[in-house]
């Protein structure tokens, strides 16, 4: 059974880059065709995708993220990260990471709260 | 301004039979799968449905799902208490190259 926990900063400035890294254990990136990816939700919102990216390197970006963000994937250490440039206070949200084939999200972390505050 | 449509709230009593309604366009649902998902608040939202109707493992078979069309609907029988959570719909979307998620259907047992 995959397991998959987030890490990073609970708190980023604006205009700073907000690093995450999700690591995962129960299996390995490297010898699964699933894709791995990014969900947050906003407080007092519903759910939004962020992007993923297969262990091969194809990257899938939702379009209204894509020139903030980059999503990679180092399978030496069964992890993938997501990195956003340039973040804004609507940017504060519960950020999952996830897994899946491309068409839906069979496991999912329990998330991070990321506050984008000064 | 979510690019599948849900209803914003749904409700019934104990026992009884809801469905909560997905509607999209031919990009997404009209040519691709669609999944379902149960959040309950402060935990990881939870695979309900895949492949439009197909239960993961552990999944009741009270939860069902279906699609016709640019649209799609999940049914829960046999309503439950601990049913009381919000759900999503999605699906991947051509036009997008991204995955698409409905705004969310809080459903409430009465």
């Amino acid at each position: 059974q995959l397991q998959l926990r987030e890490s990073g900063p609970g708190l980023v400035k604006p205009s700073e880059t907000l690093p995450l890294t999700c690591t995962v254990s129960g299996g390995s990136i490297a010898r699964s065709s699933n894709y791995w990816g990014w969900i947050r939700q906003p407080p007092g919102k519903g759910l939004e995708w962020i992007g993923s990216i297969h262990y091969s390197g194809s990257t899938y970006y939702n379009p209204s993220l894509k020139s903030r963000l980059t999503i990679s994937v180092d399978t030496s250490k069964n992890q993938f990260s997501l990195k956003l440039s340039s973040v804004i206070a609507t940017d504060t949200a519960v950020y999952y990471c996830a897994s899946g084939p491309r068409t839906s999200a069979d496991y999912w972390g329990l998330g991070t709260l990321v506050t984008v505050s000064s | 301004q979510s690019v599948l449509t849900q209803p914003p709230s749904a409700s019934g009593t104990p026992g009884q039979r809801v469905t909560i309604s997905c509607s999209g366009t031919s990009s997404n649902i009209g040519s691709n799968y669609v999944s379902w998902y149960q959040h309950l608040p402060g935990t990881a939202p939870k695979l309900l449905i895949n492949r439009n109707n197909q239960r993961p493992s552990g999944v009741p078979d009270r939860f069902s799902g279906s699609r016709s069309g640019t649209s799609a609907s999940l049914a829960i029988s046999g309503l439950r208490s601990e049913d009381e959570a919000d759900y999503y719909c999605a699906a991947w979307d051509d036009s997008l190259s991204g995955q698409v998620f409905g705004g969310g259907t809080k459903l409430t047992v009465l």
